[in-house]
């Protein structure tokens, strides 16, 4: 199975600055026929289910603020958040869906 | 817009059995893959089970299988995952969740407890 590590587990950051969270996967996840990054992003806050914000690496899901955006290729992928608010005090998950699902451990944000 | 609801989450002694359920409305159900993922506090998230669309394809994780079955009733709507020989460590809250390659849509998740 594909192994995601996530870095750093934890990171407090100051309301409006960046939050960049790191993800590393132990085999690429691009596929070399539609040249698509099998990794999504999701968000979760306390006492609900996660919540995609980012898939294919770099789609924001709809509804999903600009501030959130994901880049990376291959094995090593980022998700930002341009501006950190209030509301995305959560736990960050990356995903790959190349192989048999797994998730990184998750990166806990706070201010 | 797609809702989820599972139920028939509890508590349950090593060995046993349970089975959990997924109520799915709000999109069409029959069309779309679904999976079960699971949440404990040390292992963070697991992808346990999926199905495709007309439940000919089953796929499991290594830890589950010969002991979990992924079914689905398209007439109903409905998601089941039916666990046996449950182990501590299936201790977890169960989340129903739709795919489109990734998990576009969740569920609040099921807990079940595996303890004597």
């Amino acid at each position: 199975d594909i192994v995601m590590i996530q870095s750093p587990d934890s990171l407090a950051v100051s309301l409006g600055e960046r939050a960049t969270i790191n993800c590393k996967a132990s085999q690429s996840v691009l596929s070399t026929s539609n040249k698509k990054n099998y990794l999504a992003w999701y968000q979760q806050k306390p006492g609900q289910p996660p919540k995609v914000l980012i898939y294919w690496a770099s789609t924001r899901e709809s509804g999903v603020p600009d501030r959130f955006s994901g880049s990376g290729s291959g094995t090593d992928f980022t998700l930002t958040i341009s501006s950190l608010q209030a509301e995305d005090v959560a736990v960050y998950y990356c995903q790959q869906y190349y192989g048999t699902k797994t998730f990184g451990q998750g990166t806990k944000v706070e201010i | 817009e797609a809702q989820l609801v599972e139920s028939g989450g509890g508590l349950v002694q090593p060995g046993g059995s349970l089975r959990i359920s997924c109520a799915a409305s709000g999109f069409s159900f029959s069309h779309e893959s679904m999976s079960w993922v699971r949440q404990t506090p040390g292992k963070g998230l697991e992808w346990v089970a999926n199905t495709n669309a007309d439940g000919s394809e089953k796929n499991y994780v290594d830890s589950v299988k010969g002991r979990f079955t992924i079914s689905r009733d398209n007439a109903k709507n409905s998601l089941y995952l039916q666990m046996n020989s449950l182990r501590a460590e299936d201790t977890a809250v169960y989340y129903c969740s739709k795919e489109a390659y990734h998990f576009d849509y969740w569920g609040h998740g099921t807990l079940v407890t595996v303890s004597s």
